[in-house]
Formats: C-alpha cells, sequence, structure tokens
C-alpha cells in the first residue's frame, strides 16, 4: 500500500542553523501539506502546496519558512534560521484531490537546542 | 475563530467494550470531518470521515455520527481491542479553503486486557 515517508526521522540542530526536512508524498497525489505537533498537543496546519506553489498558509509559517518540489518527487520543508520554539514533530501529508482524505507521514522530530 | 475540541482527554475501557470518543467543533460551514488514531511516535493514521450532508457512517468496527444541530461528532469502536490504545483526533475542513485540516485536541484511549 502506498505511503507517505518521511526523512530523517529525527533532526538535531542548533539554534539559528538551517533545517531542511523531506518528504516523498504518494506518487499520485498533487496536493501537498505541512503540519506539526508539538509534544503533547494538537496537530497544527503549516502550509498546503498545489501545483508548485502555495496554496494557504498559517500564521506559524512566518518568513522563516519555506517549501519546495524540487523534482517530482520530493517536498521539503525549509526552516532558515531554527529557534528553541521549532522543536516540534513534523508531520508531511498529501492527496490526490483537495476535497479527498489527507494521508500523514510518520513525521521528523526535530530538536533545536 | 475556528477550534475543534474534545471533551475528555483520556479515556480508559476492557477489551471487547465499545468505546466512545467524542468531539465538539465549532465552525458551522466545515464540510468535512475526519477521525484520525495516532500511536506514540507516529503519524495521524485515517480511520473513518463523514461529509455534513450525512449524520452516520460505519466502517470495520468504527461508526462515525455527526449531529450538525449540536455541532458534535463521535467516533464509536466496536468491541475494543488492546491495539485500539493510541490518541484519536477529530479534525474538519477549514473555511479559508483548500483542504486545511483543523484538529481537536485529542483523547488518549487506554484499553486494558
Amino acid at each position: 500500500e502506498p505511503e507517505v515517508t518521511q526523512t530523517p526521522s529525527h533532526q538535531v540542530t542548533q539554534m539559528g542553523q538551517e533545517v531542511i526536512l523531506r518528504c516523498v508524498p504518494i506518487s499520485n497525489h498533487l496536493y501537498f501539506y505541512w503540519y506539526r505537533q508539538i509534544l503533547g498537543q494538537k496537530v497544527e496546519f503549516l502550509v498546503s502546496f498545489y501545483n508548485n506553489e502555495i496554496s494557504e498558509k498559517s500564521e506559524i509559517f512566518d518568513d522563516q519558512f519555506s517549501v519546495e518540489r524540487p523534482d517530482g518527487s520530493n517536498f521539503t520543508l525549509k526552516i532558515r534560521s531554527t529557534k528553541l520554539e521549532d522543536s516540534a514533530m513534523y508531520f508531511c501529508a498529501s492527496n490526490s484531490q483537495a476535497t479527498d482524505t489527507q494521508y500523514f507521514g510518520p513525521g521528523t522530530r526535530l530538536t533545536v537546542l | 475563530g475556528e477550534s475543534v475540541g474534545l471533551h475528555l482527554p483520556t479515556l480508559s475501557v476492557q477489551e471487547g467494550d465499545n468505546s466512545i470518543i467524542n468531539c465538539a467543533y465549532s465552525n458551522s460551514a466545515s464540510d468535512y470531518f475526519i477521525w484520525y488514531k495516532q500511536e506514540s511516535g507516529k503519524g495521524p493514521q485515517f480511520i473513518i470521515d463523514i461529509r455534513s450532508n450525512m449524520d452516520k457512517r460505519q466502517g470495520q468496527r468504527v461508526t462515525v455520527l455527526l449531529n450538525k444541530t449540536v455541532k458534535h461528532l463521535s467516533l464509536q469502536i466496536a468491541a475494543t481491542q488492546p491495539g485500539d490504545s493510541a490518541v484519536y483526533f477529530c479534525a474538519e475542513n477549514s473555511s479559508t479553503g483548500f483542504q486545511k485540516l483543523v484538529f481537536g485536541t485529542g483523547t488518549r484511549l487506554l484499553v486494558s486486557p
């Protein structure tokens, strides 16, 4: 069964450093998303992406964040200058139509020291 | 603003019991609702969804009920098994478009053998 994959599973970085989180959505999906979940809290929407551009973004997704689909399979989230409060699980999701179920990857745990 | 909330943070049941997890939502314009299961260290896993033109939908051992009048959603799990132990989130699509999902805070289901 096709699934969303994410790498790395755990990323540790120093405050102020840049990180890139990687996702491979399900192959025939066209809509891509990033969410984050701070430990013990609910899952929060960050950004949606379709047709090589951002469709919608939340207040969390400020100028330090960017997304890219560099090729036909990968979808990345970049944080330019990480802050302590960026520590969280980051989930990638995808679906084939905007009205369809979003399928989530296993997540990347980002720890900012 | 939008909010999706859960009544109970933890639900403890015995194996074989039926479980009911509740969720209240505040956005009357939402037309799509989803239940996700999240096991420790994993991403949200789709369980079942329902659109606002329905009151009830059944899956394998799970049933979702939607009461639009009181903006309430519930997930019923029949014959609960230890493998059902997880955190369950309800989510709704946002009125801002595309598929920005708004998640509730989650209910932890603990199933004792």
